[in-house]
């Protein structure tokens, strides 16, 4: 079956602490991207990736940081520096171009302790 | 700037009881409209793309429309399994980017 898929499905991150995040994707999708969902509020991208070795900010990069080193894979790693990271993070792919609907993985439940 | 508002933010239906969400949006040249359904602790799902005014695209009880300005998702006859928080987001011609609305939480009581 093609997806997407992340995990893990829960972390827990003590102050201080940087965790990676894993999505991966067999859709054969070129583009994919990382966002933040809290309580009550809109999907906030934090950065995307339109082709290998290439990813651009969203509007909250600040804190987090990615890699594309392989098309189906697109982590991303909430560092210590990142104020406020307890969330629901969510990925998704599409096709390449700028339209296309886009995908969603299941999404990771991230706590700071 | 782009905008996406969603309204109502929460509906309570009865089994049954017909209704319809309503996404407003601002943007600069539409390339796109989507729907989403999203359950609780889960990932959004696709719904439906809507590229132009006039349009509309239908999947079970769901019936999406579009206009210039604002997007409706009616729901016919709806099922307990229909609650969920439907989210609505827009492409613009002046960002890459998805805007998303809070979206509207919707409870369906049998």
């Amino acid at each position: 079956d093609g997806g997407i898929t992340q995990s893990p499905k829960y972390l827990f991150r003590k102050e201080g602490q940087n965790v990676t995040l894993s999505c991966e994707q067999n859709l054969n999708h070129d583009a994919m991207y990382w966002y933040r969902q809290d309580p009550g509020q809109g999907l906030r991208l934090i950065y995307y990736s339109q082709i290998v070795n290439d990813f651009q900010k969203g509007d909250i990069a600040e804190g987090y940081s990615v890699s594309r080193e392989k098309k189906e894979s697109f982590p991303l790693t909430v560092t210590s520096a990142q104020k406020n990271p307890t969330a629901f993070y969510l990925c998704a792919s599409s096709s390449l171009g700028a339209y296309n609907e886009q995908f969603f993985g299941p999404g990771t439940r991230l706590t700071v302790l | 700037e782009d905008q996406v508002t969603q309204s109502p933010e929460a509906l309570r239906l009865q089994e049954g009881e017909s209704s319809s969400l309503n996404c407003s949006y601002t943007v600069s040249g539409l390339r796109g409209l989507f729907w989403y359904r999203q359950d609780p602790g889960k990932g959004p799902e696709f719904l439906f793309t809507l590229y132009s005014a006039g349009e509309e695209k239908e999947k079970e009880r769901l019936k999406a429309t579009l206009t210039k300005k604002e997007s409706f998702l009616h729901i016919t006859a709806p099922k307990p399994e229909d609650s969920a928080t439907y989210l609505c987001a827009v492409h613009g011609d002046s960002s890459y980017k998805l805007i998303f609305g809070s979206g509207t939480r919707l409870l369906v009581r049998p």
